[in-house]
């Protein structure tokens, strides 16, 4: 699983698209964030191409899964409180198989 | 709010020793249970997943589920300095899956 850019600062409202791809041919992938006392966090996950839905802190973040490789995570408006550790992952077909987590993105708004 | 508890730690332990971890979690549902190691600035790595009661062994590590406690625990055996990391437990939630905050766990030579 690949994920750009590694690190990233942005200013608040400053639109950014965070990219992850993987070529295992994975029907399920996912984005967590991760912070400090928080732990790791779903945001959005897919079962496979064209199906999203919610995770447990979707709140301004957007997503979409044109192809089976890839699956963006999109900031249209980043607010200070995204900054955050964004990791991808990405598992053979959902969350009952091992989940192979991305180098990550640390991301700062400010 | 599907919960997955864990003990933040430290937990520090001597070399060769056994490190015991644990977790508990809300969803009488849930039907995969993992543990993934995390070092300091990297991603996730799987160690054990476990889907059934009862212990599954890996190694040094073994895996401990009792789904009636909704308890998983993670034995390390041979504890080596290189066992230094957060462990992380992660609990199936029907296509999520739900973290613990992790233990720290440090391993002194």
């Amino acid at each position: 699983v690949t994920q750009t850019p590694k690190f990233q600062v942005l200013k608040t409202g400053q639109s950014m698209t965070l990219q992850c791809a993987q070529d295992m041919n994975h029907e399920y992938m996912s984005w967590y964030r991760q912070d400090p006392g928080l732990g790791l966090r779903q945001i959005y996950y897919s079962m496979n191409v064209e199906v999203t839905d919610k995770g447990d802190v979707p709140e301004g973040y957007k997503v979409s899964r044109k192809e089976k490789r890839n699956f963006p995570l999109i900031l249209e408006s980043p607010s200070p409180n995204q900054t955050s550790l964004y990791f991808c992952a990405s598992s053979y077909q959902g969350t009952a198989y091992e989940q192979y987590f991305g180098p990550g993105t640390r991301l700062t708004v400010t | 709010q599907k919960e997955v508890e864990q003990n933040s730690g430290p937990l520090s332990v001597p070399e060769g020793a056994i490190a015991s971890l644990n977790c508990t979690y809300s969803d009488r549902g849930s039907q995969s249970f993992f543990w993934y190691r995390q070092y300091s600035g990297k991603s996730p790595e799987l160690i054990m997943s476990i889907y059934s009661n009862g212990d599954k062994e890996d190694g040094r590590f073994t895996a401990q589920l009792n789904k009636a406690s909704q308890y998983v625990s993670l034995l390390i055996r041979d504890s080596q300095p290189s066992d230094s990391a957060t462990y992380l437990c992660a609990v199936d939630a029907g296509n999520m899956l739900t973290f613990g905050g992790g233990t720290r766990l440090m391993v002194k030579p």
